[in-house]
């Protein structure tokens, strides 16, 4: 079945440094990929989305390129402040049902002042 | 009040308690989401209501119950739950796809801690 894999945290960044959260997938067709965030004592907020191959989603300073022939979705941003310290989840819209996101186990960001 | 909303934000209950966790969704969605964060696992979905009609019940025990009144409204009803079961409980909202992919809209959700 479909599935994501993100890479283990924590990160633990120093302020300004670049930001790399590394994430790829398996799925059947085209899917649609998401990048959510969840601060703490928060729900899941939508970061950025790509709906198709070579779009680059973008929100924030962040950006993720859907890579289809290295099934990537990379998260990156050239210069992290404390205020980005949060988790980072990867997810896929599953063509199996259109209802589905499949979710990554998450990733989280520390980044120190 | 805008976007997806969840009360209350903090329930602690004992094992033979009965409570309810409530969502409401202020976006015209015609879909809702329960999912459950654990720590250390990943995010599960539990159930699934497209325009009130359950569609997906992802084998969760029978101490849950969800009901949808309307397409506004989702509840979680809990009884007789046990310890495992604390976490953090999401809700969310999306219109149902017409272009091909879901974007799903989560409230603050509901820390469960059961005793």
């Amino acid at each position: 079945g479909d599935s994501v894999t993100q890479m283990e945290g924590p990160v633990t960044l120093s302020e300004e440094a670049f930001l790399t959260i590394n994430c790829t997938y398996t799925a059947t067709g085209y899917p649609s990929l998401f990048w959510y965030v969840q601060y703490p004592g928060e729900g899941l907020q939508l970061l950025l989305k790509a709906t198709k191959a070579d779009d680059k989603g973008s929100n924030k300073g962040f950006e993720a390129t859907y890579r289809k022939e290295t099934t990537s979705f990379h998260l990156e941003k050239g210069s992290v402040q404390v205020s980005d310290s949060a988790v980072y989840f990867c997810a896929l819209n599953s063509m199996d049902s259109s209802y589905k996101l499949i979710f990554g186990s998450g990733t989280r960001l520390l980044v120190r002042p | 009040e805008t976007g997806v909303t969840q009360t209350p934000r903090h329930l602690v209950m004992g094992m033979t308690n009965k409570k309810s966790l409530k969502c409401e969704q202020h976006l015209g969605h015609n879909a809702m989401y329960w999912y459950k964060q654990s720590a250390k696992k990943p995010l599960e979905l539990m159930f699934v209501y497209n325009f009130k009609e359950q569609t997906e019940n992802n084998s969760v025990p029978s101490r849950f119950s969800p009901e949808c009144p309307n397409s506004s409204h989702l509840f979680l009803h809990l009884h007789t739950l046990q310890p495992e079961d604390s976490a953090l409980y999401l809700c969310a909202s999306s219109q149902l796809p017409t272009s091909g992919y879901n974007e799903q809209f989560f409230g603050p959700g509901t820390r469960l801690t059961v005793l």
